[in-house]
């Protein structure tokens, strides 16, 4: 089993639509959480970090489950810029470790 | 500019040739980190230092990879006799470890890569 899964996607969705991801993790002991943004050939860029309580950044929510272990990302009313790959990110702190586990990705396209 | 950079952005080699990469982190981040990405794939950790000492390796890094921070500032990551095996993608990513609010953070920015092509 991945360490942090992500259906791969793709999402097609029309313009203005809302969309929602979702990212299951294995490790219990994980701390930190993220989603990055990669676009087509280039580096991944962070989105937003991930917290306890949720939280939001303009149409972008993200929140947390540690019970389930999982975490979700919401966009709301897309836009063709939003067409990217959506990386989920694990931080896992269990033997101290300080690098990010990475999902595969989900990709959405965004269509007019 | 003050975002991460490597050199080269690209690099096609032969079998069996060594390769090296450069990575300047951000100034103020204490650590660096490598990554590899194959298509299709999310980054896969290869190694970090912070400031000048190497603290954890993947097992993915054999031994014909090595890295070197020597001063704590810039990086190089060298693949002694590449295989085809190695062509991807080679990321170099930074951050400021510390706290803020009781909250300790990881939030670690990359560089826009070197691609590897080995023939």
């Amino acid at each position: 089993r991945k360490e942090v899964e992500q259906d791969p996607g793709p999402f097609n969705v029309p313009e203005g639509a809302t969309v929602a991801f979702n990212c299951t993790y294995s490790n219990s002991a994980s701390q930190s959480f993220f989603w990055y943004r990669q676009d087509c050939r280039k580096e991944p860029k962070l989105l937003m970090s991930v917290y306890s309580s949720g939280n939001e950044d303009g149409r972008f929510t993200a929140q947390l489950n540690r019970a389930s272990q999982y975490i979700s990302l919401l966009i709301r009313d897309s836009k063709l810029s939003d067409s990217a790959t959506y990386l989920c990110v694990v931080n896992p702190r269990d033997t101290g470790r300080r690098a990010l586990t990475f999902g595969s990705g989900t990709r959405l396209q965004v269509q007019p | 500019d003050t975002g991460v950079s490597q050199d080269p952005r690209h690099k096609i080699t032969k079998r069996g040739q060594n390769v090296t990469f450069r990575c300047d982190p951000i100034s103020e981040h204490n650590r660096l980190y490598w990554y590899r990405q194959t298509l299709g794939q999310g980054p896969e950790f290869l190694t970090y230092f912070q400031n000048e000492a190497q603290l954890e390796k993947s097992r993915l890094l054999s031994d014909r990879f090595s890295a070197e921070r020597p001063k704590g500032s810039f990086s190089t990551l060298e693949i002694q006799r590449t295989e085809q095996g190695d062509s991807a993608m080679y990321l170099c990513a930074s951050s400021l470890h510390g706290t803020t609010s009781g909250r300790s953070y990881n939030e670690q920015f990359f560089g826009p890569g070197t691609r590897l092509t080995v023939l």
